[in-house]
């Protein structure tokens, strides 16, 4: 069974990095399939962030471009994101998830809170 | 970038009834790549439909969707307890990849 969790500070302050990782089990990341983290501000709707694939490829929605970094650890079996300068309306739960190549995201982390304030 | 909009905003039924929720893309969405969400309070979204019509596995034959270029449409045929919940729909056919508002299906 596949399974993703994320981990991260739960609380940022404004203008600081956003760092969280997802861990994978019960399936390799060097295996294939895309790996994507996606958020969701409170009470709104969901926001693709970005995606890597185990070569290290990787896909970002422009909007968050100029300050999203996704990387991966294939001998850890875990990504990571990293979002820099962050303000209060990067407070959202995020998701870490998986895909297949054209296609939609299958298996999801639980999420993780984490809220921008000083 | 590809806007989906969701109808209705919210949609108030009882159990038993038929849900009819409403995706519509602002440009084609090639070869069918939507997918449909189900997300309950306090949990991830599960995986319901991908490629329009393609049930995820071990989702009741009581989902199903339907639809192709700009218009898509998931169907709930007999509402269950818990069925009640919030569904977003995803176009994964062209970057970036977008969901819609979200239709809130609720009790009435």
């Amino acid at each position: 069974q596949v399974q993703l969790q994320e981990s991260g500070p739960g609380l940022v302050k404004p203008s600081e990095t956003l760092s969280l990782t997802c861990a994978v089990s019960g399936y390799s990341i060097s295996s294939g399939y895309y790996w994507g983290w996606i958020r969701q501000p409170p009470g709104k709707g969901l926001e693709w962030i970005g995606s890597i694939y185990h070569s290290g490829s990787t896909y970002y929605n422009p909007s968050l471009k100029s300050r999203v970094t996704i990387s991966v650890d294939t001998s850890k079996n875990q990504f990571s994101l990293k979002l820099s300068s962050v303000t209060a309306a990067d407070t959202a739960v995020y998701y870490c998830a998986r895909y297949p190549f054209r296609g939609s995201f299958d298996y999801w982390g639980q999420g993780t809170l984490v809220t921008v304030s000083s | 970038e590809i806007v989906l909009t969701q109808s209705p905003g919210t949609l108030s039924l009882s159990p038993g009834e038929r849900a009819t929720l409403s995706c519509r893309a602002s440009q084609s969405v090639s070869s069918s790549y939507l997918a449909w969400y189900q997300q309950k309070p306090g949990q991830a979204p599960r995986l319901l439909i991908y490629g329009a019509s393609s049930r995820a596995t071990g989702i009741p034959d009581r989902f199903s969707g339907s639809g192709s270029g700009t218009d898509f449409t998931l169907t709930i045929s007999r509402l269950e307890p818990e069925d009640f919940a919030v569904y977003y729909c995803q176009q994964y056919g062209s970057s970036p990849m977008t969901f819609g508002q979200g239709t809130k299906v609720e009790i009435k």
